[in-house]
């Protein structure tokens, strides 16, 4: 069984701050780490995801994120928001080969001007 | 253009009418899953196929039955809607192996049972 936690459900920031998004996962096998974003009254588009390899990967939009195995963490960074990156952001879970998919239960990140 | 489709968008339907909402992808990808979204709970899968005539049930698999007889098309069929199915749901579709399940999504359907 797998699952993912989403530490925070919202985080407010100001336009040009630095933000980290959190994201803690469980499973009992190897799982490749998926970040997700939702814009207003759209389906999800990928960020980023990590399969192997390098523990830092880089996504769209300036965003990037660290793998953590000891500590099963995947939480997501950018150095200076927008306003355009206010979305509710989802942290994902797939078992390679198996098809099961387990999503977090999102955070909102709303940047003020 | 890669896409994946779904009809209708938006759906108001009386409890215990049979409907389909349907869902093609166009981009050859073998694995397609069904999501419903609620409000503070994320997406939950519902079933998922990783192939034409395979299909398995994700995480929240009652009241809802699925098939996948041509590998673009994966509907979702609800039997007898309930109004505890009213929500937002979305399908999506990815290759399988070694590209990690990344996943295509749709606009989404938003059904309403009354």
């Amino acid at each position: 069984a797998q699952s993912v936690t989403q530490l925070d459900s919202q985080v407010p920031v100001f336009e040009e701050a630095p933000v980290e998004l959190r994201c803690n996962y469980s499973s009992s096998v190897s799982v490749y780490l998926f970040w997700y974003v939702q814009y207003p009254n759209q389906g999800l588009q990928l960020l980023l995801k990590y399969l192997s390899g390098s523990t830092l990967v880089k996504g769209i939009n300036g965003f990037e994120a660290e793998f953590n195995k000891s500590q099963t963490s995947f939480h997501l960074r950018k150095p200076s928001v927008h306003i355009s990156d206010t979305a509710e952001y989802f942290c994902a879970v797939s078992e390679p080969n198996a098809g099961k998919s387990t999503f977090g239960d999102g955070t909102t990140l709303t940047v003020k001007p | 253009e890669a896409q994946v489709t779904q009809n209708p968008r938006y759906l108001i339907t009386v409890t215990g009418k049979k409907l389909t909402v349907t869902c093609s992808q166009n981009m050859n990808h073998e694995y397609m899953s069904w999501y419903r979204q609620d409000p503070g709970l994320g997406l939950r899968q519902i079933y998922y196929s990783m192939n034409v005539e395979v299909t398995d049930k994700g995480d929240v698999p009652e009241g809802y039955k699925v098939s996948r007889k041509e590998k673009r098309n994966f509907p979702l069929i609800l039997e007898s809607p309930s109004p505890n199915q009213t929500s937002l749901y979305f399908c999506a579709s990815s290759l399988v192996g070694t590209s990690g399940y990344e996943q295509y999504f749709g606009p989404g359907t938003r059904l309403t049972v009354t």
